[in-house]
C-alpha cells in the first residue's frame, strides 16, 4: 500500500485560511468516509483534529474543518493563528488497515 | 481522564523481537467500543500505522508489517502490547500507542542496533 499524497508544505498569514490536500485512491480515501487529520508539534505526540472526514473531537476549534471529494480529502484551517504552525497528517481507512499521508508542514508567516 | 504510557527496551538488537507495553490509566482497556493502536515515526519522517487490537482480541495490521507483528490486550493488567519480530535498523523509531486515535501516549524511542 502507498502513503497518501500531501503537499510538503503550505503557508499563510495570521487570519488567513489555508487548505491541505490529501490524495489517495478508490481503495482508501475514495472508498470510505473514514479520513482523519492529525496535528503534530515538534517533539510532541500527534493530536486528532478531524475524524470521519468532517467531525471534530471535543475541544478542537471550529476553525478546523474537513471535507472530501472523490479520492481527495482536505483540511481547511481558517483564521490562522501562530499556534497552528505544525505538521499535519491525513489518515484513511483502507479496508482492514489504515494508511497515513506523508505529512504537510504548515507555516504561519 | 484516560492516559496512556508506553514502556519497553529502548535498544533492541537486529533480528530480535521488539516488545512494547502500553499501560492505560484513568480508564479501562476493556470498556467501551474503543480500539487500541500502535503508530511509529522514524526520526524526521512521517507517521506509519502499525496496527490495532480490540478488546475482543480482533486485530488489524499494516500489510507491510503483518508477517512480523502481533498485538494483544491484557485486561487483568489494563495494558495492551506490541511485538515486532526480526527487527532491523529500519524499525528504529518513536513508537506511540493510542486509544481510538484520540488519546495518545507520549511515545517511546526504540533503537535497533547491535
Amino acid at each position: 500500500q502507498s502513503a497518501l499524497t500531501q503537499p510538503r508544505s503550505v503557508s499563510g498569514s495570521p487570519g488567513q485560511s489555508v487548505t491541505i490536500s490529501c490524495t489517495g485512491t478508490s481503495s482508501d480515501v475514495g472508498a470510505y468516509d473514514y479520513v482523519s487529520w492529525f496535528q503534530q508539534h515538534p517533539g510532541k505526540a500527534p493530536k486528532l483534529m478531524i475524524y470521519d472526514v468532517t467531525k471534530r473531537p471535543s475541544g478542537v476549534p471550529d476553525r478546523f474543518s474537513g471535507s472530501k471529494s472523490g479520492n481527495t480529502a482536505s483540511l481547511t484551517v481558517s483564521g490562522l493563528q501562530a499556534e497552528d504552525e505544525a505538521d499535519y497528517y491525513c489518515c484513511s481507512y483502507a479496508g482492514s488497515y489504515k494508511v497515513f499521508g506523508g505529512g504537510t508542514k504548515l507555516t504561519v508567516l | 481522564q484516560v492516559q496512556l504510557q508506553e514502556s519497553g527496551p529502548g535498544l533492541v538488537k537486529p533480528s530480535e523481537t521488539l516488545s512494547l507495553i502500553c499501560t492505560v490509566s484513568g480508564g479501562s482497556v476493556s470498556s467501551g467500543s474503543y480500539f487500541w493502536s500502535w503508530v511509529r515515526q522514524p526520526a524526521g519522517k512521517g507517521l506509519e500505522w502499525i496496527g490495532r487490537v480490540y478488546t475482543s482480541s480482533t486485530t488489524n495490521y499494516n500489510p507491510s508489517l503483518k508477517s512480523r507483528v502481533a498485538m494483544s490486550v491484557d485486561t487483568s493488567k489494563n495494558q495492551f502490547s506490541l511485538k515486532l519480530s526480526s527487527v532491523t535498523a529500519a524499525d528504529t523509531a518513536v513508537y506511540y500507542c493510542t486509544r481510538s486515535d484520540n488519546v495518545w501516549g507520549q511515545g517511546t524511542l526504540v533503537t535497533v542496533s547491535s
